[in-house]
């Protein structure tokens, strides 16, 4: 079974400000890493994701993430937020053909002017 | 491309109402899911389906049921509603097989339903 731990429930940051958005995981098998956005009173959408290869990835709006296997962690950062970035985020692991994916309980980032 | 589709998107029920939330997607995609979001809670697994006649429970099945007669449909049913099931519903389907699966989910705007 895989778990996803997000460190952090909430992350307020001042405008043109460093984040870092935490993510720990656990699993007996191989898996994928994903971080997902979540604007207010919207669906889900992909930030971006790690399958295999280079361990720093880069999503969209300037978002990019490291995958650390032997911290099993994915954290995601952005070196300058904007007011835009106000949304809740989603750690994500899966299987490849497997059924389900397992969700972290998000984090809320809160840019600040 | 539409993508994942979820009707209705807001829905007031009284408690012991049944209802269905539809979800359809356009993507050929063989696996499909609901869940469920309550407040700083994330997200729960409630069904999920691996392709047309095949459904399996996630997390939190109780209280709802679905069926899946062909690929591009998953709807969930409520029974007896309950104050419990006030949340916000999300369908999700994902491809799967070969080069091209990423295991990326591309999820419905979702289904606010508050049951009183």
């Amino acid at each position: 079974a895989q778990s996803v731990t997000q460190l952090d429930s909430q992350v307020p940051v001042f405008e043109e400000a460093p984040v870092e958005l935490r993510c720990n995981y656990s699993s007996s098998v191989s898996v994928y890493l994903f971080w997902y956005v979540q604007y207010p009173n919207q669906g889900l959408q992909l930030l971006l994701k790690y399958l295999s290869g280079s361990t720093l990835v880069k999503g969209i709006n300037g978002f990019e993430a490291e995958f650390n296997k032997s911290q099993t962690s994915f954290h995601l950062r952005k070196p300058s937020v904007h007011i835009s970035d106000t949304a809740e985020y989603f750690c994500a692991v899966g299987l490849i053909n497997a059924g389900k994916s397992t969700f972290g309980d998000g984090t809320t980032l809160t840019v600040k002017p | 491309n539409a993508g994942v589709t979820q009707t209705p998107k807001f829905r007031i029920l009284k408690i012991g109402q049944s209802m269905t939330l539809q979800c359809a997607q356009d993507m050929n995609h063989n696996y499909m899911y609901w869940y469920r979001q309550d407040p700083g809670m994330g997200l729960k697994l409630i069904y999920y389906s691996v392709g047309a006649g095949i459904t399996d429970k996630g997390e939190v099945p109780n209280g709802y049921n679905v069926s899946r007669s062909t690929t591009e449909d998953f709807p969930l049913r409520l029974e007896l509603a309950a104050p419990s099931q006030t949340s916000v519903y999300f369908c999700a389907s994902r491809s799967t097989g070969g080069e091209a699966t990423t295991g990326e989910l591309f999820f419905g705007e979702g289904s606010r339903l508050t049951v009183l």
